[in-house]
């Protein structure tokens, strides 16, 4: 079958780093992303990783390794919007999104 | 214009009503989805439609229809619905069905409410 695993909760404080870790095991790989849910609306897109490595834009950046299946986000200088939820989707070899359960991530200050 | 644009935000109906959510994008985008999502869970796919025609659908009940006029619209059309059918209706678009080549743009939702 197929699986996406995340912590279903993490606490950070506000200007701090957290990481979220995101494991899948899937039908063939064609890309993963991460998307920002606040409570009530819509997902909008954070990042797109496809090949190994780390991609950086801002505060944000996302790391993916293919062999370990595993990909994590990663938030710097935390601020209070930053509290949502976080979700990580594989496409899979149908080019299906495949979502986790996403992370609800708690900033204090 | 990066918008999907999703009409009602809320909607409230009994069982025996029939009405229709819709959405709305002027991206070029050539798929367009719709998800069903419950509070804290992730979304859940029902239909995509490629290139104005239905590619999947996700075993839907039949209750549930819907509908693409164009290449820009959307429509889903609700009748006999459950309580347990109340959730948050996404609408989303991506370049094309294959979305390893661009993400999806989702619209702000449409919060149903079956009483």
């Amino acid at each position: 079958g197929q699986n996406i695993d995340q912590p279903t909760e993490m606490t950070a404080t506000e200007g701090a780093i957290v990481q979220i870790n995101c494991t899948y095991q899937t039908s063939g790989f064609n890309g993963l992303f991460w998307y920002q849910q606040h409570a009530g609306e819509a997902p909008t897109f954070l990042s797109y990783n496809v090949l190994d490595g780390l991609e950086e834009k801002g505060r944000f950046s996302s790391f993916l390794s293919r062999s370990k299946g595993y990909s994590y986000l990663l938030l710097k200088e935390l601020q209070m919007k930053d509290s949502a939820s976080y979700l990580c989707a594989v496409v899979d070899s149908n080019y299906q999104l495949i979502w986790g359960a996403g992370t609800k991530l708690i900033i204090k200050p | 214009d990066t918008e999907v644009t999703q009409t009602p935000k809320h909607l409230v109906m009994g069982m025996t009503n029939k009405k229709s959510l819709k959405c709305e994008q002027h991206m070029g985008h050539r798929a367009m989805y719709w998800y069903k999502q419950k509070a804290k869970k992730p979304p859940e796919l029902m239909f995509v439609y490629s290139y104005e025609k239905l590619s999947i659908n996700e075993s839907v009940p039949s209750r549930f229809s819907p509908e693409c006029p164009n290449s820009s619209l959307l429509n889903l059309h609700l009748h006999a619905l459950q309580p347990e059918d109340s959730a948050l209706y996404l609408c989303a678009s991506s370049q094309n069905r294959d979305t390893n080549t661009g993400e999806l743009f989702f619209g702000e939702g449409s919060r149903l409410t079956v009483l």
